[in-house]
């Protein structure tokens, strides 16, 4: 399975700010996603992360408030912008890998005040 | 529209007991059907996956049992252990889970000694 890391880990920002985070892989995928678990909630997709294109969005989901950049096949960024308290929630990057299934990274736990 | 429907919400098991965990879905799409285990603070880790050409699938404690026509697949935890306490999901995808997956809404499993 892919090794996933992402940056920062958790973070407490104010309203109406922005916030990038990072995901690095340690081997090139060429699937990768984002999703958003709200607290104590289950996992929804928010887009699917395209290298050297624009991601797809799922319903709901914008690029002016969710921007995500996809450089190369081993890093992504999910940019929460103008941020609200609603935005509280925890990002996870995701992968996939050839027929091993699809890997999470740790999480980035946000707080909106 | 839940295109995943996964129950029950909470299961209290004594230690040593089964864990049992059901899902149900509609999208006779859906070829692909893995288990995901998160503790709190984490990432969900894949546990488990099954495709619809076989009707069961065991790996250590852990088995998947799929009801193709019934369109439900459920799974069973053996000889339950404290150490198992955590939220389990069911999900759900297409193309040989090569797309995005869709999340039951999880189920927060307390083993009890």
């Amino acid at each position: 399975s892919a090794v996933i890391s992402q940056k920062p880990s958790r973070d407490i920002c104010q309203r109406g700010t922005s916030l990038t985070i990072q995901c690095q892989v340690d081997s090139q995928v060429t699937m990768m996603f984002w999703y958003r678990q709200q607290p104590g909630q289950s996992l929804t997709l928010i887009a699917t992360a395209n290298q050297g294109s624009e991601a797809t969005y799922e319903s709901g989901f914008v690029i002016d408030k969710f921007p995500i950049s996809r450089p190369n096949l081993t890093f992504s960024t999910l940019t929460v912008s103008n941020m609200s308290p609603e935005d509280s929630s925890i990002y996870l990057c995701s992968v996939l890998t050839g027929g091993l299934g699809q890997f999470f990274g740790p999480g980035t736990r946000l707080t909106v005040l | 529209q839940q295109q995943v429907k996964q129950s029950p919400q909470s299961l209290i098991v004594q230690k040593g007991g089964i864990s049992i965990i059901n899902c149900a879905y509609e999208n006779t799409a859906f070829d692909y059907f893995p288990w995901y285990q998160q503790f709190p603070g984490k990432g969900p880790a894949l546990l488990i996956a099954i495709r619809p050409d076989v009707s069961e699938k065991k790996e250590g404690r852990f088995t998947i049992s799929f009801n193709k026509s019934a369109k439900q697949f459920s799974l069973h935890i053996m000889d339950s252990q404290p150490g198992d306490s955590a939220t389990y999901f069911c999900a759900a995808s297409t193309g040989s889970g090569n797309t995005p997956l869709v999340f039951g809404k999880g189920t927060r499993l307390s083993v009890i000694a």
